[in-house]
């Protein structure tokens, strides 16, 4: 099995909201990624989580912010986004940093 | 800054062709390079991962090669079919698992 489960799909939300991405892995791996795919363009890495903790931030604005609460899960907290933070956001898990790494289908966020 | 291009951006063959894409990078201090397929509005499939220490990987009609000294890797596909459509990107790694992507190559086979 080498399923990535993101949650939701899609996504709608208002500048003023606060609202969370979920991905999930059950493959034992200890690296977990969130990569943004703007149309047409390929994904850009933002945050990379190494055995829980965060050991990637691409100076990514303080208006996402990551959460990896277990081996498992991954989370991405978003609150008072602009338009131009609509977006494919992909998260990926590897079995450790440098090693294969595998994609969840994405949520297609909307910030209207 | 490490760059990655794919060449071409965009190919179009009859089903049943050989063919290759390219991918080429700057800096030759890579951990790996991945090969994906991206269907349009889905997430990635990974193909086929070469570790920097290897030459090639070969997966069913996908073989892979890497140069590194030259900064580049190709992608071979064999006996190219209508279901090979899609976008392929190339991805250089570090040892953390950061990727850098290229812009891709979006693949049409016709019937």
């Amino acid at each position: 099995d080498t399923e990535v489960t993101q949650t939701p799909k899609h996504l709608v939300m208002g500048m003023t909201n606060k609202k969370s991405l979920k991905c999930e892995q059950h493959m034992g791996h200890r690296a977990m990624y969130w990569y943004k795919q703007k149309a047409k363009k390929p994904p850009e890495l933002m945050f990379v989580y190494s055995y829980e903790k965060l050991s990637i931030n691409e100076s990514v604005p303080s208006r996402f912010s990551p959460e990896c609460p277990n081996s498992s899960l991954l989370n991405l907290h978003l609150h008072a986004l602009q338009p131009e933070d609509s977006a494919l956001y992909l998260c990926a898990s590897s079995p450790t940093g440098g090693t294969e790494a595998f994609f969840g289908q994405g949520t297609r966020l909307t910030v209207v | 800054k490490q760059e990655v291009t794919q060449i071409p951006a965009a190919l179009s063959v009859p089903e049943g062709e050989n063919l290759v894409l390219n991918c080429s990078f700057t800096d030759s201090a890579i951990y790996n390079l991945q090969w994906f397929r991206q269907d349009p509005g889905k997430g990635l499939t990974s193909l086929l991962l070469i570790q920097s220490s290897q030459r090639e990987q070969t997966s069913g009609r996908l073989n892979a090669s890497l140069d590194k000294s030259s900064g580049r890797s190709t992608l071979y596909i064999a006996a190219s079919q209508p279901g090979d459509s899609a976008t392929y990107l190339c991805a250089v790694g570090g040892s953390q698992g950061n990727l850098i992507f290229g812009k891709g190559t979006k693949l049409s086979v016709k019937p």
